[in-house]
């Protein structure tokens, strides 16, 4: 089966550092995605990962493992903005995203 | 430049009703892409424009929903007869390069 798996919830203060992980199993794999979705908007694009590695983006960065089956998305310097879901896609075969459930990420002061 | 927008932004219709989404992606891009997020679920993919040519429509879930994209510019999403487990979120997105998609706002579906 294919599987996207993200932790549900995660807290974090103000100004800290947090890492949220993902692990997938999927037919193909294209790269791996990393997207915010505030409630009620539109999810945008954060990152996009195709070898291993690390991409960094500002305060944004994210990591790909491909032999792992693994992804995390790693948010510095905190800020109350940042509380947000954060969905980790994969883009398999046939040119599809598998998303993950997304992760609630609440930034407290 | 403006983003892919969606209409409407809501929809409350009856069960065996019709309804018609419609997405307008980013001039210029040819990548079109249907997504559906049901309530406490993750967002699933629907289907894959390439310009007018459906390239990917695994993801729909039955022959309710048709999606059509003449022209190679606009899209629709038409389900009919509406059932009450199509209720939720409709997002389309568009590319030019396949991994860097933007989302429209979306279009919330209540079948009651």
């Amino acid at each position: 089966g294919q599987n996207i798996d993200q932790p549900t919830e995660m807290t974090a203060t103000e100004g800290a550092i947090v890492q949220i992980n993902c692990t997938y199993q999927t037919s193909g794999f294209n790269g791996l995605f990393w997207y915010q979705q505030h409630a009620g908007e539109a999810p945008t694009f954060l990152s996009y990962n195709v070898l291993d590695g690390l991409e960094e983006k500002g305060r944004f960065s994210s990591f790909l493992s491909r032999s792992k089956g693994y992804s995390y998305l790693l948010l510095k310097e905190l800020q109350m903005k940042d509380s947000a879901s954060y969905l980790c896609a994969v883009w398999g075969n046939n040119n599809d995203m598998r998303f993950g459930a997304g992760t609630r990420l609440t930034v407290k002061p | 430049e403006a983003g892919v927008t969606q209409f409407p932004s809501h929809s409350v219709i009856e069960k065996g009703q019709t309804v018609t989404l419609r997405c307008d992606p980013i001039s210029g891009h040819d990548n079109l892409y249907w997504y559906r997020r049901v309530m406490g679920k993750e967002i699933k993919f629907l289907l894959h424009f390439v310009k007018e040519s459906k390239q990917d429509e695994s993801g729909m879930p039955n022959n309710r929903f048709l999606a059509e994209r003449t022209g190679g510019t606009y899209s629709t999403l038409k389900v009919q007869p509406a059932e009450l487990e199509d209720s939720g979120v409709y997002f389309c997105a568009s590319s030019q390069r396949s991994y860097e998609q933007y989302f429209g706002p979306g279009t919330r579906l209540t079948v009651t």
